[in-house]
């Protein structure tokens, strides 16, 4: 059973496309995340919502489109996909907020526009 | 705002050699801080976590690290490194209240035979 999961696992895609990565977690969190990490592994995070409402939205472009229609699901949808997208997309859980707990990742989207 | 520092890129180490992944953090409150591993085009897995208990962390496989608040560091360790250790590592901070983490800029471990 996993955990945190996130398909699809690979996307390729060419600029100008829209695209949608989607994630579930069945640990039963009250928190999701989307966290971005770049080519060089630097992890930031994109988004964070509490029970379905957005709580962080970290200066990204609004390309990006975060969707939660239940505690259990956290979609990201991309508008006009750029170069730039390029890098792995991390989905996240936690409860409280992960303030003891941390948070459980996803094993990541690889995306690669072309 | 809250940051994390790891100091070095790249650390390579002897298989049985000590393990030794620096993380220094900047918080003006007390912060939950976290060390996480990712594998080769894998997730990252939660090694060990500070929640303002023990000082001294023990984590999943034959990690630790030690909250020092004076120096505003948390590095880990492992006693004997093993080639299986080698992976990216991940220092994080997240302060009381803040629903995010805020992730270091990695280390990754090499294991020489």
């Amino acid at each position: 059973d996993t955990a945190v999961s996130q398909t699809p696992k690979y996307l390729v895609t060419q600029m100008g496309n829209d695209k949608s990565i989607k994630c579930e977690q069945n640990l039963g969190h009250d928190t999701m995340y989307w966290y971005k990490q770049d080519s060089k592994k630097f992890l930031k995070i994109m988004f964070s919502y509490n029970n379905k409402e957005l709580i962080i939205n970290e200066t990204v472009p609004n390309r990006f489109s975060p969707k939660s229609p239940d505690k259990a699901h956290l979609n990201l949808h991309i508008n006009s996909l750029e170069l730039g997208d390029s890098a792995v997309y991390f989905c996240a859980s936690s409860q409280d907020g992960g303030q003891g707990g941390g948070a459980f990742f996803g094993q990541g989207t690889r995306l690669t526009v072309v | 705002a809250q940051s994390v520092t790891q100091l070095g890129s790249h650390v390579s180490v002897s298989e049985g050699a000590l393990v030794l992944l620096r993380c220094n953090y900047s918080s003006s409150v007390p912060p939950y801080l976290f060390w996480y591993v990712q594998y080769p085009n894998q997730g990252l897995q939660l090694l060990l976590k500070y929640t303002s208990a023990a000082t001294l962390v023990k984590g999943i496989n034959g990690f630790e690290a030690e909250f020092k608040k004076s120096e505003t560091s948390f590095h880990l360790t492992k006693p004997s490194a093993h080639m299986s250790d080698a992976a990216e590592y991940f220092c994080a901070v997240r302060i009381q209240g803040a629903q995010k983490l805020v992730f270091g800029q990695g280390t990754r471990l090499t294991i020489n035979p």
